[in-house]
């Protein structure tokens, strides 16, 4: 079974500085993996996906995110963060084929961002 | 990507009531799927809305308590029956993202029974 470790609960970060939020997935093949971001009283928005090819991936927002099959991540990255990425983000696994159905999803990071 | 509208955006409700969300997609969809996000939590898959056929639960979820339609490719409800404080979620419908991979998902309704 698919499964999805948010190893940080809650992170805090001041702005300007550097973010990454650590994603651990298992999954027995090479898994679709995905981003998501909830601001706070919204939905939830797709950051960015990996399905195979280029290790690393650029999202939307300045985000990126590298797959280590070795270490089984998918960490999501941002070299600078500003006040508007405070949220919860959310690692995910799944769909296992286009339109295939569910995903897993990890418990969440909430971001936090000091001025 | 697909555009969803969900609503209501907010209810508070009492218990032993019952409430319908709606979600309208701007695009044909095959599947749209209903997600619960309780407090503090991750989301937990509801059911899987297929038009022209019965909604398919996952494991501790069922159609008494939680029934759902899927009137055409556009359009689906998800009833909260019978509620109870517990019922207070997060409630999230979605559909497959560009190309059939992940999610677009509605702004949710936020629930809360009293």
């Amino acid at each position: 079974a698919q499964s999805v470790t948010q190893p940080d609960i809650h992170i805090t970060v001041s702005e300007g500085a550097s973010l990454e939020l650590r994603c651990n997935y298992s999954y027995g093949a090479t898994p679709y993996l995905f981003w998501y971001v909830q601001s706070p009283g919204q939905g939830l928005q797709l950051l960015l996906k990996y399905f195979s090819g280029d290790t690393l991936v650029q999202g939307i927002k300045g985000f990126e995110a590298e797959f280590k099959r070795s270490q089984s991540s998918f960490n999501l990255r941002k070299p600078s963060v500003h006040w508007s990425d405070a949220a919860e983000y959310f690692c995910a696994v799944g769909p296992l084929a286009p339109n295939a159905g569910k995903s897993t999803f990890g418990d969440g990071t909430t971001l936090t961002v000091k001025p | 990507s697909a555009v969803i509208s969900q609503k209501p955006s907010r209810d508070i409700c009492q218990r032993g009531t019952s409430l319908t969300i709606q979600c309208q997609v701007d695009s044909q969809v095959t599947m749209m799927f209903w997600y619960r996000q309780q407090p503090g939590q991750s989301l937990t898959l509801i059911a899987t809305a297929n038009q022209g056929s019965e909604a398919t639960y996952e494991s501790g979820f069922v159609i008494d308590k939680f029934p759902i339609s899927r009137p055409n490719l556009t359009f689906s409800t998800l009833t909260v029956s019978n509620m109870s404080p517990e019922d207070s979620s997060i409630y999230l419908c979605s559909v497959n993202g560009q190309g059939g991979y992940g999610y677009t998902f509605g702004s949710g309704t936020r629930l809360t029974v009293v």
